[in-house]
Order: C-alpha cells, then sequence, then structure tokens
C-alpha cells in the first residue's frame, strides 16, 4: 500500500533530551513537510523540503532540524533547544505542483517527561 | 498570506445536509482554496478544492461565490464518520508549494 508511515506513535522525551522523529513515503513526492499541532490548534510549519539535499525553514523552525538525504525519507530532530516540544507531528508529502494535494501520515505525540 | 474565517463549531442531524462557510475576502485572482478536515488524533485528508467554479467529488462539492470572497463546503448527506474539523486554506497557484497555512477550522458534531 502507498503512503506516509510516521514512527514512533508515542515518544517521551527527557529534559534536555534530542529525539528524532521518522517520517518515510512511498508516493514517489518531491516535496516533504513537517507541521506541529498543539491541543485545540491548527496546524503550523516547521520545515519543508521540495528536493533531496534541500530544505527551508518554516514559520517555527526554532529548536527543530531536518534532513533529507533520500527522497523517501524526512526525519524531524526535535533538539533541546526546543523547550516547549509537546504537541502532536504531522509529516505530509506531495508531488510537486500547488494544485497537488498534500498526503498526511498518522503523526508522532511527543510528551516529556 | 490571505486569510480564511470560519466558525469555530456546527452540528448537524445525521443524514442531513450540511454546509461549511468559509471566509476569504482577501483572497488573490491566484489562489486556489482546499478544504482537509482531521478526525481526532489523525492527520487531515484532502477533501476538495476549487478555484473559480463549483466544484464536486465523491466526498463533497464546493460551491464558491462569484467574487470569490467566501466558499462552502457541502456534504450531501452527513454520517457519523464526518465528525471532524474541516479546514479551509487558500493556496496560491504560484507559490502554493510551500505549505498550508491551517487556522483552527470548524468542529463538526454529527448528531444520531
Amino acid at each position: 500500500d502507498g503512503g506516509i508511515t510516521q514512527s514512533p506513535k508515542y515518544l517521551f522525551r527527557k529534559e534536555g533530551q534530542n529525539v528524532t522523529l521518522s517520517c518515510e513515503q512511498n508516493l514517489n513526492h518531491d516535496a516533504m513537510y513537517w507541521y506541529r499541532q498543539d491541543p485545540g490548534q491548527g496546524l503550523r510549519l516547521i520545515y519543508y523540503s521540495q528536493i533531496v539535499n534541500d530544505f527551508q525553514k518554516g514559520d517555527i523552525a526554532e529548536g527543530y532540524s531536518v534532513s533529507r538525504e533520500k527522497k523517501e525519507s524526512f526525519p524531524l530532530t526535535v533538539t533541546s533547544a526546543q523547550k516547549n516540544p509537546t504537541a502532536f507531528y504531522l509529516c505530509a508529502s506531495q508531488h510537486s505542483g500547488s494544485r497537488e494535494t498534500q498526503y498526511f501520515g498518522p503523526g508522532t505525540r511527543l510528551l516529556v517527561l | 498570506d490571505a486569510k480564511t474565517t470560519q466558525p469555530n463549531s456546527m452540528e448537524s442531524n445525521e443524514e442531513e445536509p450540511v454546509h461549511l462557510p468559509c471566509n476569504h475576502s482577501t483572497i488573490s485572482g491566484t489562489d486556489y482554496i482546499h478544504w482537509y478536515r482531521q478526525l481526532p488524533s489523525q492527520g487531515p485528508e484532502y477533501v476538495i478544492h476549487g478555484l473559480t467554479s463549483n466544484v464536486n467529488n465523491r466526498m463533497a462539492s464546493l460551491a464558491i461565490a462569484e467574487d470569490r470572497k467566501s466558499s462552502t463546503l457541502i456534504l450531501h448527506r452527513a454520517t457519523l464518520r464526518d465528525a471532524a474539523v474541516y479546514y479551509c486554506i487558500l493556496r496560491d497557484y504560484f507559490f502554493g508549494n510551500e505549505k498550508l497555512t491551517f487556522g483552527t477550522g470548524t468542529r463538526l458534531t454529527i448528531i444520531p
């Protein structure tokens, strides 16, 4: 089945720890995105990548880092510099082009211990 | 970015039509109107999009005002599975690849 997978479903982070959220897609999409969602709020863009080995900051990139070494994969690292990381993290991908649909993964819920 | 305004919440009875409004008075000529919905604890899913003309697909219909400053998502016969948060989003034709800008959306409750 084609789609986007995110792992883990739940992730716990200790103070001062970096954690990495996985996002993989087998849809052959060029563009991939990371969003953060806080309770009762809409999604906010963290980072996006339109091609391998290239990525741009979104609206709330501080405290996060990404890499795009493969077309299929776009991992997000939540660093210790992110002081309020508790949120629901969503990965998405699409073909290039503004009329294309974005497809979302099931999300990872990050909690701070 | 051009912004959209939606009611925070709406209720509808099961098996009745639902009309979800969206205002986008600052829409530009190259903005597409997209609708996504998000079920609890899931990622958003695409519903429909349009530019100027009304659009229909298997999930819903999109009615766009003639001046494009508002639009309405129509669910023809609501089911309990349609209970979700519905987002109305503007996406620039030329630069829309970068991101979708989500507001808080409309939380739709379906009454059995």
